[in-house]
């Protein structure tokens, strides 16, 4: 997999925007970035991915750089709920379909009220 | 669409003994995943199934662990002669598409 570099922190206030961002400078040209979170005792649960386009869904939006070595993940108006372990990963394909997911440490987000 | 099931949540062991842990991923998800996690780290790849078939297996799958895929379905991760660090969160995860959803896990706590 291409290294993905995360800060191990950060904080946020309820309702403002969380922007976590990841450095992935060695990511090859076909390879995808993928955001999972895990909260605590949970398993990790998806929420977004992209190659090279800013992407949207009901969770967050990312923001990948135009040379693709760093993103950003933004989680709008975040709750206490999104309180959790950001991870960033960007997997290479082994075996024509295995998707395989390695994790670093992740960012813990911590949403204050 | 229930989601992935992982039965037990918990289990605790005495060291030396079998235990089995089942996964039932979501219906018509072809791909399944085994990872493990302990404390303060980012769950580690186990082993990947397309449907019954196992195409790839870490080295962190050593000969006491085993796992099954009958007909594409359920899946099971045995592990024989438990050993104290065996403890640790095992986590099953199923996809059709590249992204991947998890289960809750199945604490494992060899004592």
């Amino acid at each position: 997999d291409a290294k993905t570099t995360q800060p191990p922190s950060m904080d946020c206030a309820e309702g403002r925007a969380a922007n976590l961002p990841c450095n992935h400078s060695t990511i090859s040209g076909n390879e995808y970035v993928y955001w999972y979170r895990q909260i605590h005792s949970q398993g990790p649960q998806y929420i977004i991915h992209g190659l090279k386009n800013n992407e949207t869904n009901e969770m967050a939006s990312l923001i990948i750089t135009e040379d693709r070595k760093s993103s950003t993940l933004i989680l709008p108006h975040a709750t206490l709920r999104d309180t959790a372990v950001y991870y960033c990963i960007a997997p290479v394909v082994t075996g024509g379909s295995n998707y395989k997911l390695t994790f670093g440490k992740g960012t813990l987000l911590t949403v204050n009220p | 669409d229930t989601g992935v099931s992982q039965n037990p949540r918990h289990k605790i062991t005495k060291r030396g003994q079998n235990v089995t842990f089942r996964c039932d991923p979501i219906s018509e998800h072809n791909r399944l995943y085994w990872y493990r996690q302990t404390l303060g780290q980012g769950p580690e790849f186990l082993t990947y199934f397309q449907n019954e078939a196992q195409l790839e297996k870490s080295r962190l799958l050593s000969d006491r662990f085993s796992a099954e895929r009958p007909k594409g379905s359920f899946s099971t991760l045995e592990i024989q002669r438990t050993e104290q660090g065996d403890s640790a969160m095992y986590l099953c995860a199923s996809s059709l598409r590249p992204e991947a959803f998890f289960g809750q896990g199945t604490r494992l706590t060899v004592v």
